[in-house]
């Protein structure tokens, strides 16, 4: 069974960091793209970062070019996204996703941006 | 960037009853490798979005099949052919076609009567 967990997300001062991690079981995390999807709260789906299988191709949103970036430790069945100078805009639920076209999610993990 | 635009924002339907969501595309999702890649979700209250259609017409594993995608080119439609009680929740339409970046519909509410 296909299983994916997000975790790093908090409250955070605008203007801090934060780093997400997706630990992956039940598959084999290094043939497959990974990506991170938000949705702030009540509203809806928006892709935030993909990555390649080995790491070497990394796509963002441009609302998040040269703030986040995406990376990911094979040896580890792992994905993270580190987050940088962050806004209020920034808050959602961010999910981690399995493949190009989104064939598995995870729980996601609240990130609030905020004073 | 491709704008998916879906339509109704809401559906009330009356449990046993058809329910159809469109999803309108601004530019064709035929891929140059003859693939549209035009995928659906739900997302029921309080869950993770889970996919259910991939590529406009292929069922993902255990769901039902009351549930069906069709389409082509700039429009595209998932049908609930009896809706359940289970089945509330929000639909999204996402297109991997032409990316980055990828991009979502605004979803649809589907609720009961």
């Amino acid at each position: 069974e296909v299983q994916l967990g997000e975790s790093g997300g908090g409250l955070v001062q605008p203007g801090g960091s934060l780093r997400l991690s997706c630990a992956a079981s039940g598959f084999t995390f290094g043939s497959f793209w990974m990506m991170w999807v938000r949705q702030a709260p009540g509203k809806g789906l928006e892709w935030v970062a993909l990555i390649n299988q080995d790491g070497s191709e990394k796509y963002y949103v441009d609302s998040v070019k040269g703030r986040f970036t995406i990376s990911r430790d094979n040896a580890q069945n792992s994905v993270y996204l580190q987050m940088n100078s962050l806004r209020a805009e920034d808050t959602a639920v961010y999910y981690c996703v399995r493949g190009q076209w989104g064939a598995n999610w995870g729980q996601g993990t609240l990130v609030t941006v905020s004073s | 960037d491709v704008v998916l635009t879906q339509s109704p924002l809401s559906l009330p339907v009356t449990p046993g009853q058809p329910a159809s969501i469109s999803c309108r595309s601004s530019q064709s999702l035929v891929h140059s490798d003859g693939n549209t890649y035009l995928h659906w979700f739900q997302q029921r209250p309080g869950q993770s979005p889970r996919r259910l259609i991939y590529k406009v017409s292929n069922r993902d594993s255990g769901v039902p099949d009351r549930f069906s995608g069709s389409g082509s080119g700039t429009d595209f439609t998932l049908k609930i052919s009896r809706v359940e009680a289970e089945d509330v929740g929000v639909y999204y339409c996402m297109q991997g076609t032409h990316w980055p970046p990828y991009t979502f519909g605004g979803g649809t509410k589907v609720e009961i009567k």
